[in-house]
């Protein structure tokens, strides 16, 4: 039984488009995060939501935006892509609070590979 | 500035070899700290955490990593390679409760047979 699922694996799109990555977890945890992977394999987180609450923004460009309807789901919409946006995103979940301690790790999803052309 | 630094971006062994992957941290308190593992195309599986309670940490798949305040340094070892062992990993940390984790530059670790 997957713990953190993402839809679609593979996502390949010409520039300028819109496009949306999902990202579930059944782990019960109450945070979640957005990765991107370059391809170096260098890792930098984007976004995180508490509880549908937005708690980590890093400097992403505002064509990006995190949508998390309930605390199972956070998804990622990105409009106008760009060629540099071309990456594995890979979503994450951890418990943090009431419960969560210090030293929870978090738990990844399998990748989206986004390639822009 | 919050860091953490892999030293060597590609670290080969012999299968039955020791494996040493360096991971050190900049930080004036200590952070909280993880070692992940990646296969080709999948993603992130831990491998080891520091929870204070020892500073000898024992993961799965044989691996363990030993953390060294005096020296910022929690590096992760296994006495005997496997070629299943070949893999990127990744250092990471976190400073605070709900903080992101940061994560060093990762190292791809081949075993020859």
């Amino acid at each position: 039984d997957t713990a953190v699922s993402q839809t679609p694996k593979y996502l390949v799109t010409q520039m300028g488009n819109d496009k949306s990555i999902k990202c579930e977890q059944n782990l019960g945890h109450d945070t979640m995060y957005w990765y991107k992977q370059d391809s170096k394999k260098f890792l930098k987180i984007m976004f995180s939501y508490n509880n549908k609450e937005l708690i980590i923004n890093e400097t992403v460009p505002n064509r990006f935006s995190p949508k998390s309807p309930d605390k199972a789901h956070l998804n990622l919409h990105i409009n106008s892509l760009e060629l540099g946006d071309s990456a594995v995103y890979f979503c994450a979940s951890s418990q943090e609070r009431a419960g969560g301690g210090l030293y929870n790790e978090q738990f990844f999803g399998p990748g989206t590979r986004l390639t822009v052309l | 500035a919050q860091s953490v630094t892999q030293l060597g971006s590609h670290v080969s062994v012999s299968e039955g070899a020791l494996v040493l992957l360096r991971c050190n941290y900049s930080s004036s308190v200590p952070p909280y700290l993880f070692w992940y593992v990646q296969y080709p195309n999948q993603g992130l599986q831990l491998l080891l955490k520091y929870t204070s309670a020892a500073t000898l940490v024992k993961g799965i798949n044989g691996f363990e990593a030993e953390f060294k305040k005096s020296e910022t340094s929690f590096h992760l070892t296994k006495p005997s390679a496997h070629m299943s062992d070949a893999a990127e990993y990744f250092c990471a940390v976190k400073f605070n409760q709900g903080g992101k984790l940061i994560f060093g530059q990762g190292t791809e670790l081949s075993v020859k047979p």
